[in-house]
């Protein structure tokens, strides 16, 4: 079963960086994935797609601060020199037949 | 710029229907697939379906909690996607969302831009 696991939230300091994770199931890794930021009382807004070899398609206006990598089941979404802005919801998401999946998401606070 | 943005929500009871409407801009609609998502309140995002562009075949897929009950439709020429709902449910109030899709090398399809939603509430 495809599934998609986040922890629940995450904290960093304004002006540092933090690396969000989301692992993807057993027999899934070499799945691409999503990232979706959603600020609040937001629609959400696409950062990038991450591929299992850590290449990455980043959405229009994406500033340079967001950056993803991968490592085995894991996709990872780093954000540095972290801004007020940045406090959101993140979303991972994949797909595969028929279907779309996505984490539960990751609060961050900054702060 | 891209921008889509949907219309159509308000409160409706259950088992009553309604038509959503995503209104896009700045991009040629015909060319792309088009995406339904939602959001319970304070949950998380879930997807709804989905319709191809023609170009493949303007077929469409759905989430099995809405199969049967959700059409999703497109007009090219006005640059419009629908959500039809039909026979809704309390368990169907959230925000929805209209997405334009970008086709994925296996042929799935993720989205990269989102509207800013339109809340539907399904109670009596």
């Amino acid at each position: 079963q495809l599934v998609l696991t986040q922890s629940p939230s995450a904290s960093a300091s304004l002006g540092a960086s933090v690396k969000l994770t989301c692992t993807l199931s057993s027999g899934h890794s070499n799945y691409a994935i999503a990232w979706h930021q959603q600020q609040p009382e937001k629609g959400p807004r696409y950062l990038m797609k991450l591929n299992s070899d850590g290449s990455h398609t980043k959405g229009d206006g994406i500033p340079d601060r967001f950056s993803g990598s991968s490592s085995g089941a894991e996709r990872y979404l780093t954000i540095s020199t972290l801004q007020s802005e940045d406090e959101a919801d993140y979303y991972c998401q994949t797909w595969g037949t028929g279907i779309v999946v996505f984490g539960g998401g990751t609060k961050l606070t900054v702060l | 710029e891209v921008q889509l943005v949907e219309s159509g929500g308000g409160l409706v009871q259950p088992g009553r229907s309604l038509r959503l409407s995503c209104t896009a801009s700045g991009f040629t609609l015909g060319d792309y697939a088009m995406g339904w998502f939602r959001q319970a309140p304070g949950k998380g995002l879930e997807w709804v379906g989905l319709i191809r562009s023609k170009a493949y075949g303007g077929t469409t897929e759905y989430a099995a909690s809405v199969k049967g009950r959700f059409t999703i439709s497109r007009d090219d020429s006005k640059s419009i996607a629908y959500l039809q709902m039909n026979s809704l449910k309390s368990e169907d109030t959230a925000v929805f969302y209209c997405t334009r899709e970008r086709r994925h090398g296996s042929g799935s399809y993720y989205p990269d831009y989102w509207g800013q939603g339109t809340l539907v509430t399904v109670s009596s």
